[in-house]
């Protein structure tokens, strides 16, 4: 079993709908959680970060960790496009500086 | 915001052959640097942890004789893949960590990717 698991997708949604993307994973010491966005052949790109569990909300994006549960959130509001791409999610514990990555969901928002 | 550059961002050669990719943090001192590989459609795979002035850390499964990887200055850590196979091509992304990480930020920033094609 991976440490972090994520749907691969592909998701395909209309433009204007709001988007779900979730990982789940297993170790209990993770407290950053990360969703990056990936667009084709170029690197990941930050999006969202938390700090144990919570919400937080930027513009249209909103990332929710549920440690109790170990399972993270990011909501896509208004989805346009421009948000087609792979959608990360990495975490790591408090000490350590290196991510665990999930696979990676291709959201493709249709126009 | 902190800005992360590869070179070449895609490089093409010819199987036995050296190919060496650098990571630059421009505007901000990293002294950890994290190498990984992406096959199409797959996630990131860490190859290594570099910190300058020291030795690289390989992850299980990685050959440090052929993935060469060296640290020499806070904003420069380059990745050298020694006698390249068709079986090395791929994505490589490097990603710095800003050192002057505070609080709960993440500090962590990766360049856009070097694509590799050995053939």
């Amino acid at each position: 079993q991976k440490e972090v698991e994520q749907d691969p997708g592909p998701l395909s949604v209309p433009e204007g709908a709001i988007v779900s993307l979730n990982c789940t994973y297993s170790n209990s010491a993770f407290q950053y959680f990360m969703w990056y966005r990936q667009y084709s052949r170029k690197g990941p790109e930050l999006l969202m970060y938390t700090y144990s569990s919570g919400n937080k909300e930027d513009g249209r994006f909103t990332a929710q960790v549920d440690k109790s549960s170990k399972y993270i959130s990011l909501f896509i509001r208004d989805s346009q496009p421009s948000d087609s791409a792979t959608y990360l999610c990495a975490m790591r514990n408090n000490a350590g500086n290196m991510l665990t990555f999930g696979g990676g969901t291709r959201l493709m928002v249709k126009p | 915001g902190a800005v992360v550059s590869q070179h070449p961002s895609w490089v093409i050669c010819k199987s036995g052959t050296s190919v060496k990719i650098e990571c630059r943090s421009l505007d901000f001192q990293a002294t950890t640097m994290f190498w990984y590989r992406q096959f199409p459609k797959q996630s990131l795979m860490l190859m290594a942890t570099s910190n300058e002035g020291s030795k690289a850390t390989y992850e299980q499964g990685v050959e440090k004789d052929k993935f060469l990887i060296n640290h020499a200055s806070l904003t420069l850590s380059t990745l050298t893949v020694t006698s390249a196979h068709p079986e090395d091509s791929s994505f490589y992304i490097c990603s710095a960590r800003d050192a002057r990480t505070s609080g709960r930020r993440e500090t962590q920033y990766f360049g856009p990717g070097t694509r590799l094609l050995v053939l």
